[in-house]
């Protein structure tokens, strides 16, 4: 069976300090991955999909960036952390999108 | 126009009712229909899936698709305690992606 881990759970981490968050998935192969923001009370906003091994598609300009150096992880990544920045971070894969994302279980990461 | 709407709420239902939350997008030509459900603190879960006109039903929960009215709905019957969340509309229609609505919160009362 598919399943996707995503970690760390919780960060806390400084304004102007990196970020790496890292996804995989088991189970599949050449599956769909995407990187969602979801701030306190909001609803899901896409920051980064890739169909493929060093294929990434932004949604949103920023200060975040996303690569896929492996055909199941995927990784989230910012060179200086603003107070904004701060939210839950959902990693998602798809082996058809006609049956839907499975999420994995989120980081959320506070900016101090 | 908001690619796919939700209704915020809170909707507020007393417990055994039936809960109806509904959702409207706005790409005709959208091939997929899911909800999610989220608790606090939580990741999204898929708990419906619907394709085609008319309604599929798993257990306590109905999907409810009108694609010529672009409507998409969730009905829970007998709900619980338990059922308290936010449900996300999401419509997949192209690209690689799938559209999320904002989500309605649901809270049964006891």
């Amino acid at each position: 069976s598919q399943t996707i881990h995503q970690w760390p759970a919780t960060l806390v981490q400084p304004v102007g300090s990196p970020l790496s968050l890292e996804c995989t998935v088991e189970g599949t192969s050449n599956p769909n991955l995407y990187w969602y923001r979801q701030a306190a009370g909001r609803g899901l906003q896409l920051l980064f999909y890739s169909v493929g091994i060093g294929q990434i598609s932004s949604e949103v300009p920023q200060n975040l960036s996303a690569s896929r150096p492996q055909d199941r992880q995927f990784i989230l990544s910012s060179k200086k952390l603003l107070l904004s920045d701060s939210g839950f971070y959902l990693c998602a894969w798809a082996s058809s999108l006609g049956y839907g994302y499975t999420f994995g279980s989120g980081t959320r990461l506070t900016v101090v | 126009q908001k690619e796919v709407e939700q209704n915020s709420g809170p909707l507020s239902v007393p417990e055994g009712a039936i809960a109806s939350l509904n959702c409207t997008y706005s790409d005709r030509g959208s091939q997929s229909f899911f909800w999610y459900r989220q608790y606090s603190g939580k990741s999204p879960e898929l708990i419906m899936s619907i394709y085609s006109n008319g309604d599929k039903e798993d257990g306590r929960f109905t999907a409810q698709l009108n694609k010529a009215s672009q409507y998409v709905s969730l009905l829970i019957r007998d709900s619980q305690p338990s059922d308290s969340a936010t449900y996300l509309c999401a419509v997949y229609s192209s690209a690689s992606k799938i559209i999320f609505g904002s989500g309605t919160r649901l809270s049964i009362r006891p």
